[in-house]
């Protein structure tokens, strides 16, 4: 199974900040690489797809970036409503496989 | 718009079989992969498998003893059933669509999840 291993695990930051959850490949997955945010109480919701391609509907100021190991979600101007859970996940290779999770806290 | 309802018990006993339905609505289950994702409390997300409307499955190999996973069309149901349940297996479940585009499979829209515990 491919791992994928985010970090940082948890961040708190202040409204206005930028900020950037990174998630490693345990093996080179191209970019088949998504990112989803989950609210507390409720299901995972798509925000990024293909690493860098914005799902229709999120706010623009969430990005992803990065090919083969690395990649990269950033938020570039933290709002309120971000408060969540950020999870990435692979679809190189069967089983689709998920990040631990990073937690945001607004401070 | 597409969207997913998991129903089911939500209370399982030790060594029984869970079995879940996943509903769909506003859209045809033809045409497409349906996953199963679930996630214990305060932990992450483990793909459990998927399934097409012609019944094609691909499970996660660290479940595919105890998954069984099968296909309703004329009703636009899928359904879960994972035998010889333990404690471990307590978690949220969620049902969703798999979007599978250039060979990058995502998911999307996912069903609200259904808590199923396991225990006496």
């Amino acid at each position: 199974d491919i791992q994928m291993t985010q970090s940082p695990s948890s961040l708190s930051a202040s409204i206005g900040d930028r900020v950037t959850i990174t998630c490693r490949a345990s093996q080179l997955i191209g970019s088949y690489l998504s990112w989803y945010q989950q609210k507390p109480g409720k299901a995972p919701n798509l925000l990024i797809y293909a690493a860098s391609t914005l799902q229709s509907g999120v706010p623009s100021r969430f990005s992803g970036s990065g090919s083969g190991k690395d990649f990269t979600l950033t938020i570039s101007s933290l709002q309120p409503g971000d408060l969540a859970t950020y999870y990435c996940q692979q679809s190189f290779s069967i089983p689709w496989t998920f990040g631990q999770g990073t937690k945001v806290d607004i401070k | 718009q597409v969207q997913l309802q998991e129903s089911g018990p939500g209370l399982v006993k030790p060594s029984e079989t869970l079995s879940l339905t996943c509903t769909v609505s506003g859209g045809s289950i033809s045409g497409h992969y349906w996953s199963w994702i679930r996630q214990p409390a305060g932990k992450g997300l483990e793909w459990i498998g998927r399934i097409n409307h012609s019944g094609s499955t691909r499970y996660n190999p660290s479940l595919k003893s105890r998954v069984t996973m099968s296909v309703d069309t004329s009703k636009n149901q899928f359904s879960l059933k994972l035998n010889s349940v333990t404690a471990a297996d307590t978690a949220v479940y969620y049902c969703a669509r798999d979007v599978i585009v250039a060979g990058t499979v995502w998911f999307d829209p996912w069903g609200q999840g259904t808590l199923v515990t396991v225990s006496s």
